[in-house]
């Protein structure tokens, strides 16, 4: 199984302030790295898929980038916004996912 | 398309006591997952399913039991409930790269 880190746990961050999170796992065998948003009392969502090394995704205010060979991606988020809060969930894998803990983003208004 | 259902959304079951956890997905695809979510910690993966008729062990396995007799459905099993099995349970179904997780079953096992 291999071990997938974020960083930090827990951020709080203000209104209309832009944040960024680390994930950071095994170079080795990589396959594919996904970024879920975790609202809750809901499901997962998917936010971005990365698989090339270099790769950025964007996605309105969210943006992800990945680095296979040094075995990390961040996520960012521009301009924070009350609806941002969740829990960001970086997963590697390919037929058996590996899940990171999380960062669990507070805005405060 | 509904996507991936799950149903009870909840349930309470005495020590010991056996119940199904029912997955269904309509999307068609071979790839189906049970992961549970204890309290504070991230997700970890009981089953996954490659297609109908092949199921396969994940992380955290003892106490669940699976089967896969069609591509929609992939239900997930307890035995003999115990406490350390309350939590909730998410089934998910994967095409190409991502995951679509349905709602989640929350059970609690006094």
């Amino acid at each position: 199984i291999l071990n997938v880190e974020q960083s930090p746990q827990s951020l709080h961050v203000q209104e209309g302030d832009s944040t960024n999170f680390t994930c950071s796992f095994p170079s080795s065998n990589f396959y594919a790295l996904h970024w879920y948003r975790w609202e809750t009392a809901k499901s997962p969502e998917a936010l971005f898929v990365m698989t090339l090394n270099g790769d950025e995704k964007k996605k309105g205010r969210i943006s992800a980038t990945l680095n296979t060979k040094e075995g990390y991606s961040y996520l960012y988020i521009k301009g924070s916004q009350p609806e941002d809060s969740a829990t960001y969930l970086c997963v590697e894998g390919a037929q058996k996912l590996v899940f990171g803990q999380g960062t669990r983003l507070t805005i405060n208004p | 398309n509904a996507g991936v259902t799950q149903t009870p959304k909840f349930r309470i079951l005495k020590i010991g006591q056996s119940m199904t956890l029912q997955c269904t997905q309509d999307m068609n695809h071979n790839y189906m997952y049970w992961y549970r979510q204890d309290p504070g910690m991230g997700l970890k993966l009981i089953y996954y399913s490659v297609g109908a008729g092949i199921t396969d062990k994940g992380e955290v396995p003892n106490g669940y039991n699976v089967s896969r007799s069609t591509t929609e459905d992939f239900p997930l099993r307890l035995e003999l409930a115990a406490p350390s099995q309350t939590s909730v349970y998410f089934c998910a179904s994967r095409v190409t790269k991502t995951q679509y997780f349905g709602p989640g079953t929350r059970l609690l096992v006094l």
